[in-house]
């Protein structure tokens, strides 16, 4: 059974601040990994999707890593900002229907 | 979110009451999804469809239905509420070669 674990669970940085969110997995056999964000309140919104044969996509100031041998991958936001607070999760798919495990999330607080 | 529906966006049910929740997709997408989601616990999967006429079992399936008679849409239905079936329900799709969609939620209390 794929078990996805997030850390830290919660993070709090001043405005400016290059940034690491973690993702840990335990079943390597995954199709993709994907990050999401999450405003209170609100669904979740696709970030950066790594399919298995990838090591990382890029979007503006974020850049998702992908290490399938170690069950890891890392969410870096560079020169953060208020606007990116939100819980970030991360999702891995594996086995015969693609279903998306998740970790409980990283809450993260940008203060000005 | 574009691509997947959820209806209704909150809802308050007495316990035993029942009731249906719609997902509608536009996406062409063979795989849906439905999840929970609570405090602390993260996004739990329910029930799954990988086609129109599927459906599977999830992590938490105790307590809820699920039908997919067509492919745009996976139902979720609730026979007999109860208030630990308070929570946030989330439906997604997925093509199964990208990532995946989700509807904005759908807010269920139970009393």
């Amino acid at each position: 059974k794929q078990e996805v674990t997030q850390i830290p669970a919660a993070l709090s940085v001043p405005e400016g601040e290059n940034l690491v969110l973690n993702c840990s997995f335990t079943d390597s056999a995954i199709y993709n990994l994907q990050w999401f964000r999450q405003d209170p309140g609100k669904g979740l919104t696709s970030l950066l999707l790594i399919q298995s044969s990838q090591r990382e996509q890029t979007s503006g100031r974020l850049n998702a890593s992908l290490d399938k041998s170690s069950g890891r991958s890392t969410l870096y936001i560079a020169a953060s900002q208020p606007g990116d607070s939100a819980t970030y999760l991360c999702a891995a798919s594996s086995g015969g229907s693609y279903i998306p495990t998740f970790g409980r999330g990283t809450s993260l607080i940008v203060h000005p | 979110n574009a691509g997947v529906t959820q209806t209704p966006k909150f809802r308050v049910l007495k316990t035993g009451q029942s009731m249906t929740l719609l997902c509608a997709q536009d996406m062409n997408h063979e795989y849906m999804y439905w999840y929970r989601q609570d405090p602390g616990m993260g996004l739990r999967l329910i029930h799954y469809s990988v086609g129109e006429g599927t459906t599977a079992k999830g992590e938490v399936p105790d307590g809820y239905n699920v039908s997919r008679l067509k492919k745009q849409n996976f139902l979720l239905g609730l026979e007999s509420a109860a208030p630990s079936q308070t929570s946030v329900y989330f439906c997604a799709n997925s093509d199964g070669l990208g990532g995946y969609t989700f509807g904005s939620g759908t807010r269920l209390t139970v009393v």
